[in-house]
């Protein structure tokens, strides 16, 4: 079946733009996760929704940030403003419910280039 | 300190090799224990679980002592094609907290 999909696959914006980044998690997935992966970083965790809510936005960088899911489906995360500090791949993964014994699926990641 | 910690590596051993990763977390509550693997420029992949009876996958042995908070990684009979990023994750509310990961690369 289709894994998890993301677009764009790359996105290359200025310096104090606004992007927006877009998962499609596997069908019937409820939980749905961001995750952002950065030179010297490693991989970050910012954000879950269970259903259309989100329980931890707690690895959300700063208030530019924000993320929505509808339908229980599609999830789009928001940048606002950007910075090159935000330059980094951006990662969703979904998983049958949110319980850890649960395998995370990841997509191909949207690469981010702020220049 | 970082939660869940590694040793970066690079790890370079011949075909045939015995390789094992060691990686420690810090939060006492974490629930859930995986290896993930991670091929260049690609996403991540659940290579294993890891249950404190420790659990064997072929080749691929995890172990996890939640006394010492511990979780470690052995690869036997190394294949070229073994050669990736391996992330120790643990999590503990669904949410994956990864190590920086341990670059392995295998030679012929």
């Amino acid at each position: 079946g289709a894994g998890v999909s993301q677009s764009p696959s790359n996105k290359v914006t200025e310096k104090g733009k606004d992007v927006e980044l877009r998962c499609d998690p596997i069908s019937g997935h409820t939980a749905l996760y961001w995750y952002r992966q950065s030179l010297g970083q490693g991989l970050e965790f910012l954000i879950y929704f269970q259903g259309n809510s989100a329980p931890d936005k707690s690895g959300l960088p700063s208030d530019r940030f924000s993320a929505e899911r509808t339908g229980g489906s599609v999830s789009t995360l928001t940048i606002q403003r950007t910075q090159q500090e935000d330059s980094a791949v951006y990662l969703c993964a979904s998983s049958l419910a949110t319980s850890g014994r649960y395998e995370q699926y990841f997509g191909p990641g949207t690469r981010l280039t702020v220049t | 300190r970082k939660e869940v910690e590694q040793d970066p590596g690079p790890f370079n051993v011949p075909e045939g090799a015995t390789v094992a990763f060691n990686c420690t977390y810090s939060n006492s509550a974490s629930q859930s224990f995986f290896w993930y693997r991670q091929d260049c420029r690609k996403e991540p992949k659940l290579l294993m679980s890891v249950y404190s009876s420790g659990n064997e996958d072929g080749r691929f042995t995890a172990q996890l002592n939640r006394a010492s908070q511990y979780i470690s990684l052995l690869i036997r009979d190394s294949k070229l094609s073994d050669s990736a990023t391996y992330l120790c994750v643990v999590s503990n509310t669904g949410k994956l907290i990864f190590g920086q990961g341990t670059t392995l690369q295998v030679k012929p």
